[in-house]
């Protein structure tokens, strides 16, 4: 069975920080990871995956992640946050072995950002 | 921009009634999901389709809840009857899986607000 964490329900930072969403997950073979954002009253927009290769994966907005296989963390990071980051973010994995195409999703965590 | 559309984007019903929740994925995307969003559960998947063919529904409650794809551009999700703790943001997501490849990114429509009364 797959599996994702996200250990905090809220981040705060304040605008111009770095910022850090945290996420970890379990799977019995190698994952696929995903960070999903969602605005208010809206969908969820895809960001970034990792899929093989570099550990550290570019994404929309400025937005990065960086996989740790050791540590089975997707780590979302921002170098400097805006106002406009603060929604709820989303971490998602796929197990590819079972080739079950459905994301299993994280429980979100929502990130507020302070002008 | 192609996106995927979801209608309608608000239902009210009361208990006991049908609904039907429409969603066009993107033109050319051959996967199709539905998920269901709240507070307590988070996002859940309720079905799944690729080349219009239903592969995975273990998600969904079998008694009231049907999932179809009469033809490539659209998808539908049905309740009869409703009941309050369907109340619930649908979702719909597709994406395109080529042969051999397993790196589908999925694209979610802005959702059904489904309120049962």
């Amino acid at each position: 069975a797959q599996s994702v964490a996200q250990p905090e329900d809220q981040v705060n930072v304040a605008e111009g920080n770095p910022l850090t969403v945290k996420c970890t997950y379990s799977v019995s073979g190698n994952p696929y990871l995903f960070w999903y954002v969602q605005y208010p009253n809206r969908g969820l927009q895809f960001l970034l995956k990792y899929i093989t290769g570099d550990n550290l994966v570019k994404g929309s907005y400025g937005f990065e992640a960086e996989f740790n296989k050791s540590q089975t963390s997707f780590h979302l990071k921002k170098p400097s946050a805006l106002v406009s980051d603060s929604a709820l973010y989303f971490c998602a994995v796929r197990d590819i072995p079972t080739g079950r195409r459905a994301l299993t999703f994280g429980s979100g965590t929502r990130l507020q950002v302070q002008p | 921009d192609a996106r995927v559309t979801q209608t309608p984007r608000h239902k009210v019903t009361e208990m006991g009634q049908e609904v039907t929740m429409r969603c066009q994925p993107i033109l050319g995307h051959n996967t199709v999901f539905w998920y269901r969003q709240t507070m307590m559960q988070g996002l859940e998947l309720l079905a799944y389709f690729r080349n219009r063919a239903p592969l995975d529904d273990s998600g969904m409650p079998k008694d009231r809840f049907s999932a179809e794809m009469p033809d490539a551009t659209l998808a539908t999700l049905k309740i009869q009857p409703s009941e309050p703790r369907d109340s619930a943001v649908y979702f719909c997501a597709s994406g395109l899986v080529l042969a051999g490849e397993g790196t589908d990114t999925q694209y979610f429509g802005p959702g059904t607000r489904l309120t049962v009364l």
